[in-house]
């Protein structure tokens, strides 16, 4: 069965504290993986990850995957409270009809406290 | 460019009610699809279509419905609503048939919030 599992479920940290969300995944004919991050409404997009160690950067936020061991982890140092929200990880995968799915992780419901 | 709408913003049933969620997209993608989202389960893809006239079921496709005429829209139907259909339903489109692509991930609407009574 295909299945996408993010962990931990949730973290509080404090202000200027770095994090580490990870997203291990099984899916049969990987396409890439996704990060999104989720606050009240629609989750907004971060990275897509197609190749193994290579890292993609924005500002504070960071994510590299690892194909061989089936899994990423997204990186967000310094912390601010506006980081608080759910970190959504997916997988791009062809499906029956080489048409694109995405299975999507349980999420990480991160907290930042000042 | 208003990306993607989805209408309602809320919306209350009774068990057995039917209604349509409305899903727009201004950006000519191809591939369109319809999430629900509850609490400790992430996002489950229902439906989906990659271009007019094609459509496909997802994980969760039981007790819904979809069309796709235009590549404009993708409504959702629900034929009569349960309360298990009680949920945050989002709608997503992609430029490519094969789902997100590089930079561009999907882009999400606000969403619908349904609560079946």
């Amino acid at each position: 069965e295909d299945k996408v599992v993010q962990s931990p479920l949730s973290l509080v940290v404090h202000e200027g504290d770095t994090v580490t969300l990870n997203c291990s995944y099984e899916v049969t004919n990987f396409r890439s993986l996704l990060w999104y991050k989720q606050e009240k409404k629609a989750p907004t997009f971060l990275f897509m990850l197609t190749s193994s160690g290579i890292e993609k950067k924005s500002g504070r936020l960071s994510s590299i995957l690892d194909k061989k061991e089936l899994f990423s982890i997204l990186n967000i140092t310094a912390t601010q409270t506006g980081d608080s929200a759910v970190y959504l990880c997916a997988v791009n995968y062809p499906g029956s009809s080489n048409t694109g799915k995405l299975i999507f992780g349980q999420g990480t419901t991160l907290q930042v406290k000042p | 460019n208003a990306g993607v709408t989805q209408t309602p913003k809320f919306q209350v049933l009774k068990t057995g009610q039917s209604m349509t969620l409305q899903c727009a997209q201004d950006m000519n993608h191809e591939y369109m699809s319809w999430y629900r989202q509850d609490p400790g389960m992430g996002l489950r893809l229902i439906h989906y279509s990659v271009g007019a006239g094609i459509t496909d079921q997802g994980e969760v496709p039981n007790g819904y419905n979809v069309s796709r005429s235009t590549t404009e829209d993708f409504p959702l139907r629900l034929l009569s609503a349960a309360p298990s259909q009680t949920s945050v339903y989002f709608c997503a489109s992609s430029p490519s048939r094969q789902g997100p692509r590089s930079n561009y991930g999907y882009t999400f609407g606000s969403g619908t919030r349904l609560t079946v009574v």
